[in-house]
This record gives C-alpha cells, structure tokens and sequence, in this order.
C-alpha cells in the first residue's frame, strides 16, 4: 500500500465549478499535512497546510480527519488558472515528507 | 525570496557515465533533499541531510550517493548511469519543520 494516495484524475470542470480532492495517508504517526501545487513543467510549489479544525484561504479549503486518515481539498469557483496537479503531502518527521503522485485538475472555460 | 537553483534543466548522458547534478540554495536552510518525480509515481525521495556532512537515505537510494560539503550545496551523484534512472530529478530546501522548497528540476535522460 502506498504511503499517500490520490485519485489520479484527470478532473475535467468548467469555470465555476466547485471540485473536491481526496487524499488518505497510512502512516497513522503523521505529523502535519500539506497541498501542494505543480503547474505543467515547474516545481511543485506549497498551495496550503492543513490542520486539525480545518483550514481556508479564499477559494480553497483543507480539511484533516486524523482517525480516518484522510485529507481533502475543496476549491470553490474554479478558474482556468486553477489548472494544475494538486499533490497531497505527509510530514512524517524531521521534514520527512511523503508525497501522493498528484491529482491532475483542468479546468475549462 | 527563497530560491533553490539546480546546474542543468536538461542532461542527456549515456549508460554507463557518472553523472552529477548540482544543487543550491540561499537561504541558509539546514535541510535538503534529492527526488525523483515520474509519472503515476509521485515523488520519490533520494536522499536527505539535516546538515553539512549528514545524510540520509530515502526511500530509493539504490544507483546513488550525494555530497554535502557545504551548507547551501547539495549534490546528488550517479555512479554509472542506467537508462532506468532517466527521470526528472527535484532538489529541495527547508528549514527544520515547514515548507519545502523545491528547484526547477532536472530533466535527465539516460540513452
């Protein structure tokens, strides 16, 4: 089983829409959590963190459910520059972090 | 602005050559690290070290080894280059806990 794991996608919405990714990680000793965004040939670049009571920063929202081990990212009003692949991210420790192979996300006018 | 330079965007090398990829960064982090990103795999860590001379094995350290001789210098090494490890290879800074900081990657195919 892997670490972190993600809907691979592709997602394919229209401007507006609202779109929810999941993301479940095994590692029940998992320190904190992250979203991490990664435009077509570029480096991934941190979107968010996630904490326990739940996180929102304008159009995107980061929930944690740490007995279900689990992570999800809500973006509301989606934009076409919203197109991306959204990386799920574990800290285990000392910034050892797990990465989840990316849900992909394309977003249409 | 934190920034975290890699040597080559693109390498071509042949089976068999040693192959070095550079990274570093400027803003005095204690961590870094070496990934590999490929499709339907996610990222992959190399190595990783805590600070200058230190390092650790990742989760596929196999066919590499790294350098750190200095702080903002990290260096991944391939021994002999296999046409396996024909990747996109991702360098990273961090302070002790917090964001990573990601280079722009290195494209390296190995023919």
């Amino acid at each position: 089983r892997k670490e972190v794991e993600q809907d691979p996608g592709p997602f394919n919405v229209p401007e507006g829409a609202t779109v929810a990714f999941n993301c479940t990680y095994s590692n029940s000793a998992s320190q904190s959590f992250f979203w991490y965004r990664q435009d077509c040939r570029k480096e991934p670049k941190l979107l968010m963190s996630v904490y326990s009571s739940g996180n929102e920063d304008g159009r995107f929202t980061a929930q944690l459910n740490r007995a279900s081990q689990y992570i999800s990212l809500l973006i509301r009003d989606s934009k076409l520059s919203d197109s991306a692949t959204y990386l799920c991210v574990v800290n285990l420790n000392n910034n050892d972090m797990r990465f989840g192979a990316g849900t992909r996300l394309t977003v249409k006018p | 602005d934190v920034k975290v330079t890699q040597s080559s965007r693109y390498l071509v090398k042949r089976t068999g050559e040693k192959v070095f990829l550079e990274c570093v960064q400027d803003m005095d982090h204690e961590n870094m690290f070496w990934y590999r990103q490929d499709p339907g795999l996610g990222l992959r860590l190399i190595y990783f070290s805590y600070d200058v001379k230190m390092k650790e094995k990742g989760d596929i350290p196999e066919g590499y080894s790294v350098s750190r001789e200095k702080k903002e210098r990290f260096s991944l090494i391939l021994e002999s280059a296999s046409t396996n490890q024909t990747s996109m290879y991702l360098c990273a800074s961090s302070l002790p806990v917090g964001e990573q900081y990601f280079g722009p990657g290195t494209r390296l195919t190995v023919t």
